[in-house]
């Protein structure tokens, strides 16, 4: 298994809506990031986790709260966005060790979550 | 800091041509990963090809393969036989390798949009 799977695939919400973007792997990585990705823009870091610890967090907006419930399994819990936080949210898991030196450098992503704000 | 450079915004090509895309680097690590991504309509990030730094042999993968110049901070990546599905957005990026602040941080350019056509 070589996936990152990221549900849902789209998703709609209001201003003042509860939502999760949810992100599964099972290759056993124990690093695992959330990127914001803007139409035609390269992908933005968000978040880090490293054995199920939050080690980066880029100066979010505390409106996304990740979550990291096994290193399995990532959240991003979302409250009172704003229209301009539509954007697609990627996860990835990085293979290879993370702690003191990174083996092979490979990220793997999922196919992202595409998110409107009306 | 790490940055990352694609000069390139856009570019096309006739189907079974070749293509270069460029991409230049700034860092002081002398131990790093260097990534490009392919990200066609579907959204889903792919990896492409990966060079480790401490190699100096220029890393290929079928029809890709790169140029790396590490006293020049530049790492091209070139496509023979383009096809249509290589049609996407082309991302270079760096990764250090090392214990440290940025470990495990993927740095991408601006990327660079790919039109293959018949």
């Amino acid at each position: 298994d070589t996936e990152v799977t990221q549900t849902p695939k789209h998703l709609v919400m209001g201003m003042t809506n509860k939502k999760s973007l949810k992100c599964e792997q099972h290759m056993g990585h124990r690093a695992m990031y959330w990127y914001k990705q803007k139409a035609k823009k390269p992908p933005e870091l968000m978040f880090v986790y490293s054995y199920e610890k939050l080690s980066i967090n880029e100066s979010v907006p505390s409106r996304f709260s990740p979550e990291c419930p096994n290193s399995s399994l990532l959240n991003l819990h979302l409250h009172a966005l704003q229209p301009e936080d539509s954007a697609l949210y990627l996860c990835a898991s990085l293979q290879g060790r993370w702690r003191g030196q990174v083996k092979t450098g490979e990220l793997f992503f999922g196919e992202g979550s595409r998110l409107t704000v009306l | 800091a790490q940055t990352v450079t694609q000069s390139q915004p856009e570019m096309s090509v006739q189907e079974a041509e070749t293509v270069t895309l460029s991409c230049t680097y700034d860092t002081s690590e002398s131990n790093y990963y260097l990534f490009w991504y392919k990200q066609p309509p579907s959204r889903q990030m792919i990896l492409v090809i990966r060079q480790e730094a401490y190699k100096q042999q220029n890393a290929t993968e079928n029809r890709f393969s790169v140029n790396f110049q590490k006293a020049a901070k530049s790492f091209s990546l070139k496509i023979s036989d383009s096809q249509l599905g290589d049609t996407a957005m082309y991302f270079c990026a760096f990764m250090n390798r090392d214990r440290g602040s940025t470990l495990g941080r993927l740095y991408f350019g601006r990327g660079t949009q790919l039109t293959v056509w018949p």
